[in-house]
């Protein structure tokens, strides 16, 4: 049973450009959150997802930052005219269901803004 | 907005020795879990204790809760090198049936 796949773990992107982060979660989850990282701090939520529905978007910037998590496929965190502030680790995390459950974490995507 | 905190920030301690971090919180909880990030990796769910809970085992890991003091503590015994990771506890408050709530971490090291 894969665990929660996250591509790429690395992502290099020039001022102006789109990131686009990609997560498949476990088998069976239909529950995906995502989270930015600076070095040495904690998580920062940003949004949670069901299958096709933005559960809470209340840590995601308005502007430029958008997430979806369709029907069929993994979940993409989308960042549009990306700045060096972007610069970060974004972890998505999975779980069967919304109860408080544990966690499940890919190993993140690593993206350097130039 | 983050309301756990671990304290210490950091700590470096020989291998052998027993380690223990701390979480504090603010609010009503549901549970509280706490989470190991190794360099460059995503975290990885060690052990949750609910609210009705006072203490729980995993292999070395013991964890306590208190809830009148809206703290917790995670205890290592005879630390490896292996265990050497950031540590984050994470609250789940009780208006919230999806929410965690996650502290800034403690950095342990573990010196051979």
């Amino acid at each position: 049973n894969a665990g929660v796949m996250q591509n790429p773990r690395h992502l290099v992107r020039r001022r102006g450009q789109e990131a686009r982060l990609r997560c498949s979660p476990m088998k069976g989850h239909s529950h995906v959150y995502w989270y930015r990282q600076l070095p040495e701090e904690g998580l920062k939520f940003m949004v949670y997802l069901q299958k096709e529905n933005i559960i809470d978007e209340s840590g995601m910037p308005k502007e430029r930052f958008s997430a979806e998590f369709p029907k069929e496929g993994p979940s993409i965190l989308r960042i549009q005219q990306v700045v060096r502030g972007d610069s970060a680790a974004y972890f998505c995390a999975s779980s069967p269901d919304g109860n408080n459950s544990p966690l499940h974490f890919g190993n993140g995507t690593r993206l350097t803004v130039t | 907005s983050q309301q756990g905190e671990e304290d210490p920030q950091a700590l470096s301690i020989q291998e052998g020795e027993n380690a223990t971090m701390n979480c504090s919180y603010k609010t009503s909880i549901n549970n509280l879990q706490w989470y190991r990030q190794n360099s460059g990796r995503g975290l990885v769910h060690l052990i949750l204790i609910r609210s009705n809970e006072r203490e729980k085992h995993s292999g070395r890991l013991r964890v306590t809760l208190d809830t009148s003091k809206k703290s917790s503590s995670l205890l290592i015994t005879a630390s490896r090198a292996a265990d050497t990771a950031s540590y984050f506890c994470a609250t789940s408050p009780m208006d919230s049936n999806y929410q965690l709530i996650w502290g800034a971490g403690t950095k342990l090291i573990i010196k051979p």
